[in-house]
């Protein structure tokens, strides 16, 4: 079946701008999730989403960054007015609610580069 | 201090080698214990979970600690597949029931001919 997918994959953008980027989730995970991850380091949690709930944002590093998922299935983080540090790989990832493991399924994440 | 540490490597094996992998967490709190395996320029795969009691999943045996805040990966006779960036994760449940990932920064290992 189908993954977790991200658009786009990579991303330029000029200091200053606006960007969205864009989560699908596998269809009936009901948790969401989204990361940072900067060159050479681990993913950073930035927020958590259960259905279209915003559970946990304490991961946003400046109200800069806002995410939304409104119904509860595609997510999309934005980031206004992009600086320089704002360059790093954006993961999503997903898992079904209520399941012992709780794996989280990651997609290939967006990789932003602010110039 | 970061709440996830890993010595970050690389470790330069020979292929059939053993190898070990540590990590310390800092947050007592932390409820669920896993290794990830990031290939490069890709996403994070779960390779397995970690429980105190210990478990095997093939060549690979994770370990718990929780009395001393420690977590082991070992990678019996490695292959050159298993090179990759291998991460230390922990999590607190949130509410909800999701798991909030803390990352190390992932040790990184290169297995050779």
């Amino acid at each position: 079946g189908a993954g977790v997918s991200q658009s786009p994959r990579y991303k330029v953008a000029k200091r200053g701008q606006d960007v969205a980027l864009r989560c699908d989730p596998i269809s009936g995970h009901v948790s969401l999730f989204w990361y940072q991850q900067a060159l050479g380091q681990g993913p950073e949690f930035l927020t958590y989403f259960q259905n279209e709930a915003q559970l946990d944002k304490s991961g946003l590093p400046s109200d800069r960054f806002f995410a939304e998922r409104p119904e509860g299935s595609v997510s999309t983080l934005k980031i206004q007015r992009t600086q320089q540090e704002d360059s790093a790989v954006y993961l999503c990832a997903s898992s079904l609610a209520g399941t012992r493991e709780r794996e989280q399924y990651f997609g290939p994440g967006t990789r932003l580069t602010v110039t | 201090r970061k709440e996830v540490e890993q010595d970050p490597g690389p470790f330069n094996v020979p292929e059939g080698a053993t190898v070990a992998f540590n990590c310390t967490y800092s947050n007592s709190a932390s409820q669920s214990f896993f290794w990830y395996r990031q290939d490069c320029r890709k996403e994070p795969k779960l390779l397995m979970s970690v429980y105190s009691s210990g478990n095997e999943d093939g060549r690979f045996t994770a370990q718990l600690n929780r009395a001393s805040q420690y977590i082991s990966l070992l990678i019996r006779d490695s292959k050159l597949s298993d090179s990759a960036t291998y991460l230390c994760v922990v999590s607190p449940i949130l509410t909800g029931g999701g798991n909030k990932l803390t990352f190390g920064t992932g040790t990184q290992l290169k297995v050779e001919l």
